[in-house]
């Protein structure tokens, strides 16, 4: 079965430190992934998306990487904000004619 | 530009009730989503629509059902709801699954 796993599942840093959130997917051949961003209460919103040939994006503070070799993805936040403190979601689609598969999240708390 | 817009917001239910859940977009997008986000469980989806005239199921169709109006709209239909079917649904949409958007959510409560 494909599937998509972020551990921690939750994760509390201080303010200012930069943080790592990983995804990890059971099957090599993606066509892109996607990295979210939920406040509580609200919808997804979209951060970044990987192409298959890609090797990383980058937007702001936020560069997300992609080793389709070893089955990861990372989603680095530099000099974290109270304001970063969110549910983070990865999403993949796997190549063929599927949807897309979404990991749990990771909860993440910036505490100032 | 509004993207993907939800009706409702919020909406209680009693249990045998049933209702639809309205989803729109406006950037000429082919494919369009709901999802289901319960603790615990994460997103799963519920059906889709690849393009305009099509649908098939997710992970979790049972229960529900859909229409894809036209390009832009997406309905899902809840014939006979259950207690198990209170959740937040979400409606996202992408061009050949490229990034996808999210609309805002409907939150549901069947008693």
């Amino acid at each position: 079965k494909q599937e998509v796993t972020q551990i921690p599942a939750a994760l509390s840093v201080p303010e200012g430190e930069n943080l790592v959130l990983n995804c990890s997917f059971t099957d090599s051949a993606i066509y892109n992934l996607q990295w979210f961003r939920q406040d509580p209460g609200k919808g997804l919103t979209s951060l970044l998306l990987i192409q298959s040939s890609q090797r990383e994006q980058t937007s702001g503070r936020l560069n997300a990487s992609l080793d389709k070799s070893s089955g990861r993805s990372t989603l680095y936040i530099a000099a974290s904000q109270p304001g970063d403190s969110a549910t983070y979601l990865c999403a993949v689609i796997y190549s063929g004619n599927t949807p897309l598969v979404f990991g749990k999240g990771t909860r993440l708390s910036v505490i100032a | 530009n509004a993207g993907v817009t939800q009706t409702p917001k919020f909406q209680v239910l009693k249990t045998g009730q049933s209702m639809t859940l309205q989803c729109a977009q406006d950037m000429n997008h082919n494919s369009m989503y709901w999802y289901r986000q319960d603790p615990g469980m994460g997103l799963r989806l519920i059906y889709y629509s690849a393009s305009e005239g099509t649908t098939d199921k997710g992970e979790v169709p049972n229960g529900y059902n859909v229409s894809r109006l036209n390009k832009r709209e997406f309905s899902l239909r809840l014939e006979s709801a259950a207690p198990s079917q209170t959740s937040v649904y979400f409606c996202a949409s992408d061009q050949l699954r490229y990034e996808q958007y999210f609309g805002p959510g409907t939150r549901l409560t069947v008693t």
